[in-house]
């Protein structure tokens, strides 16, 4: 069974810049999480879809911004980039809809660089 | 909100040896607990979870333990071998945050042949 596959695997943008990272979950799983992990910061949850609905978010400006698909393909975005937004982005898939909280796979991540 | 603290954040081990990892949460209604291994340029990858209605699970060489009344998990790899060199991260979940982790810092572990 394929993992968790995110797109591009490394985008170098300038502040000010917009971009989006794409995520494609594990063949029958609907739930999609995003995290931002840094040096400083660590890993740090941003928001989960589950049925192209957001079922959750974490701690993050508005210029995080995400949204999934009916096939649970998930985008995020990040508007108005900043050199603090410099982090590896991981998406993490998981069933959904169980009502506990679900095993999470995670992919190998987009290394976002802002120059 | 949850708060999950880490210790230590490097270990050193002699090939063979055991590691052990410990973590503390704050919040007593969590009760999915994870532990990832992530490996330099890779993502976070799942090596054991254990959820609050047991007190222990193992696999092969790795066991986790949990401690509800006094908030704190452990991960212990016995055997340690160089491949288990890596970062690992362990995390909290409560159900009604639904699939949100609250990571550990994490513990770089290095095991020297």
């Amino acid at each position: 069974k394929a993992g968790v596959t995110q797109t591009p695997r490394y985008l170098i943008k300038t502040r000010g810049q917009q971009v989006t990272l794409s995520c494609s979950p594990i063949s029958g799983h609907r739930s999609v999480s995003w995290y931002q992990q840094t040096p400083g910061q660590g890993l740090q949850f941003l928001f989960e879809y589950f049925s192209e609905t957001q079922r959750n978010k974490g701690n993050f400006p508005g210029r995080f911004s995400g949204r999934q698909f009916s096939n649970s393909r998930s985008e995020m975005n990040v508007s108005t980039l900043e050199l603090g937004d410099s982090a590896l982005y991981l998406c993490a898939s998981s069933f959904g809809g169980s009502g506990v909280t679900d095993t999470q796979y995670f992919g190998p991540g987009t290394r976002l660089t802002v120059l | 909100g949850e708060n999950v603290e880490q210790h230590p954040s490097t270990l050193s081990v002699q090939e063979g040896d055991s590691a052990v990892i410990k973590c503390t949460y704050s919040d007593s209604a969590s009760n999915y607990f994870p532990w990832y291994k992530q490996e330099l340029g890779k993502g976070p990858q799942l090596i054991i979870d254990i959820r609050s209605n047991v007190g222990e699970k193992k696999d092969q060489r790795i066991a986790v333990t949990l401690n509800k009344t006094a908030k704190h998990f452990s991960l212990h790899i016995t055997e340690t071998q160089p491949e288990d060199s890596a970062v690992y991260f362990c995390a909290a979940s409560i159900k009604a945050a639904g699939n949100k982790l609250t990571f550990g810092g994490g513990t770089r572990v290095l095991v020297k042949p």
